[in-house]
């Protein structure tokens, strides 16, 4: 069974960076069928995209959050990465993992990692 | 970028009761919409992709049909623990997701 398990600091101070990893287990990040996203949500708000990677490192951006998001993959270790520059309070969320499957739909999810932007 | 839009925001229902979500995007996305299910404090969990195949062990009970820009989700006998926020999502372009349904009692 395919696990995604999200890790990192769960409090970041404003202007510095957010780095979280996702942890893929029980499959392959490798397989050329899946992308792997990152998907947040702001306390008691709907769900946001961040972006997408495959394997190989092609990504793909939302437009709104391009200019300070980066999503990297080590194949070596299953896992992948988000990164957000210049952190505002407006970061805060719970920020999830997940594959996405068939249509591009987002299959299986980690449990999601609290992420609070304060000093 | 594609917007999505969902009506209603918000619905009580009983259980038993048929229950239909819908969303609609700004542009044709053909199928290429998936549905939702989020409870508090827990991930989404996928019902529908293809804007009608059922996802592996999702009650029949749900159902989703559509094309183009007109998508509806459909519950036909609201259970107890359905009670939830509801998303679409389109992944015609990049992805979005609908503002999200609450179904409460």
């Amino acid at each position: 069974q395919l696990q995604l398990q999200e890790s990192g600091p769960g409090l970041v101070k404003p202007s510095e960076t957010l780095s979280l990893i996702c942890t893929v287990s029980g499959g392959s990040i490798t397989s050329s069928d899946y992308q792997w996203g990152w998907i947040r949500q702001p306390p008691g708000k709907g769900l946001e995209w961040i972006g997408s990677i495959y394997y190989s490192g092609s990504t793909y951006y939302s437009p709104s959050l391009k200019s300070r998001v980066t999503i990297s993959v080590d194949t070596s270790k299953n896992q992948f990465f988000l990164k957000v520059n210049s952190v505002t309070a407006a970061d805060t969320a719970v920020y999830y993992c997940a594959r996405l499957g068939h249509s591009r739909s987002l299959d299986y999810w980690g449990q999601g990692s609290l992420v609070t932007v304060s000093s | 970028d594609i917007q999505m839009t969902q009506s209603p925001s918000s619905l009580s229902a009983s259980v038993g009761d048929r229950v239909t979500i819908t969303c609609r995007a700004s542009q044709s996305i053909s199928t290429f919409l998936n549905w939702y299910q989020q409870k508090p404090g827990k991930a989404p969990t996928l019902l529908i992709f293809a804007a009608s195949s059922l996802q592996s062990g999702v009650p029949s009970r749900f159902s989703g049909s559509g094309s183009g820009t007109d998508f509806t989700l459909t519950i036909s006998s609201l259970q107890p623990e359905d009670f939830a926020t509801y998303y679409c999502q389109q992944s015609f372009s990049r992805v979005t997701f609908g503002p999200g349904t609450k179904v409460d009692i």
